[in-house]
């Protein structure tokens, strides 16, 4: 089983470019959601889905973009990266069920220069 | 709102120590509580759960009890060993929230032979 697979793992952007990480899982999951971790702040919540066409903005969705066209995928846009974007960004997935866990991706590592 | 408190790290330990990082949240209902392990270069996975007042989760040794009157979800090991070297976040996750987790801010472990 694939599980949750994010690509790329590592990329660096200069400021002001645009890039989308991608993310898709194989377990006909309902849920999908990003989350950005930096350092002593634990995982943070950007966007997520309850569903393919329905989405809903986190706790820093600033500066991001999402779309949710089919179960399997969930893309995260940066339309114009900033230094602040620096961070490692996961993607995860659950079935939604009461007390069902979220299943992560390994994550990709992102700076902006 | 939610918010997860975690025991500060890093926390230093010989292998067979015992081990516990604390961990109290704040919620408006009844969540399901989750500790995950993030082993260096990959996501999150889960540990335990669990999913109502007094139920008991673990798994590889790993125990912790769900205690509404004093809303903690307290990670203990009798005997650690080298490979449990990771970070440890608790985690919570509301009914009704689309199964959103919030985070506490990890706790590094390193456990030394």
């Amino acid at each position: 089983n694939a599980g949750v697979t994010q690509t790329p793992k590592f990329q660096v952007l200069k400021t002001g470019q645009s890039m989308t990480l991608q993310c898709a899982q194989d377990m006909n999951h309902e849920y999908m959601s990003w989350y950005r971790q930096d350092p002593g702040m634990g995982l943070r919540l950007i966007h997520y889905s309850v569903g393919a066409g329905i989405t809903d903005q986190g706790e820093v969705p600033n500066g991001y973009n999402v779309s949710r066209s089919t179960t399997e995928d969930f893309p995260l846009r940066l339309l114009s990266a900033a230094p602040s974007q620096t961070s490692v960004y996961f993607c995860a997935s659950s079935s939604g069920g009461e007390g069902q866990p979220q299943h992560f991706g390994d994550g990709t590592r992102l700076s902006i220069l | 709102g939610n918010s997860v408190t975690q025991m500060e790290g890093p926390v230093t330990l010989s292998e067979e120590a015992f081990l516990t990082i604390n961990c109290t949240y704040t919620a408006t209902g009844y969540p399901s509580l989750f500790w995950y392990v993030q082993y260096p270069g990959e996501g999150l996975q889960l540990l335990l759960k669990a999913t109502k007042a007094d139920d008991k989760g673990s798994n590889k040794g790993f125990e912790a009890t769900y205690r509404k009157e004093t809303t903690s979800f307290h990670l203990e090991k009798g005997s650690v060993q080298v490979s449990d070297s990771a970070v440890y976040f608790c985690a919570l996750s509301e009914p009704g929230s689309a199964r959103q987790l919030t985070f506490g801010s990890g706790t590094q472990l390193t456990v030394l032979p």
